[in-house]
């Protein structure tokens, strides 16, 4: 089974800050990796994923993640965050390509002006 | 594509009533997920489906939850006699084909159950 563990449940930032979203995860096989954000009321919108290759993946809205096996972590980061970016942020592993996400219990990112 | 749609958006029903949600995938997407999430917690899985073949049922599907995709296309959850630990966004998602592993989430229907 894998679980994922998101080890900050609120990061305060101020904004033009950099800001790192910690994720580890367990998982005896190899997993894909993700990070999703959720805005009020909304549903999930992808961020990025991890499949193979480069451990530094790029995503939308200019952040970014670094997979490290060695310390199974998955780790997002944004050199300057903006007041838009205030919303929740999930980690994600799958074991395999369609199967079910396992979800962290989430960081609440709050950017203030 | 328009993207998964959810109906309805709330719903607020009484203990032990039954209820029943939509979802409709982004078109020619062959994989359908639910998913329940709790206040302050990440979505869990719930089930999932390969066109109209149900594939996979969480633990959490008790026998009061019963999940449908009759043709391929739109997907229903059922709740019946709902209890109040029923109260959660319950949130469905789709993906195709070779990147199948991305999965796209509706906008969810949150429950409340009196």
């Amino acid at each position: 089974a894998q679980s994922v563990t998101q080890l900050d449940s609120q990061v305060p930032v101020f904004e033009e800050a950099p800001v790192e979203l910690r994720c580890n995860y367990s998982s005896s096989v190899s997993v894909y990796l993700f990070w999703y954000v959720q805005y009020p009321n909304q549903g999930l919108q992808l961020l990025l994923k991890y499949l193979s290759g480069s451990t530094l993946v790029k995503g939308i809205n200019g952040f970014e993640a670094e997979f490290n096996k060695s310390q199974t972590s998955f780790h997002l980061r944004k050199p300057s965050v903006h007041i838009s970016d205030t919303a929740e942020y999930f980690c994600a592993v799958q074991r395999t390509s369609g199967s079910r996400l396992t979800f962290g219990e989430g960081t609440q990112l709050t950017v203030n002006p | 594509d328009t993207g998964v749609s959810q109906d309805p958006r709330h719903k607020i029903t009484k203990r032990g009533q039954n209820v029943t949600f939509r979802c409709d995938p982004i078109s020619e997407h062959n994989r359908l997920y639910w998913y329940r999430q709790t206040l302050g917690q990440g979505p869990e899985f719930l089930t999932y489906f390969q066109n109209e073949a149900q594939l996979e049922k969480s633990r959490l599907l008790s026998d009061r939850f019963s999940a449908e995709r009759p043709k391929g296309s739109f997907s229903t959850l059922e709740i019946q006699r709902t209890e109040q630990g029923d109260s959660a966004m319950y949130l469905c998602a789709s993906s195709f084909g070779a990147n199948q592993e991305t999965q796209y989430f509706g906008p969810g229907t949150r429950l409340l159950v009196l």
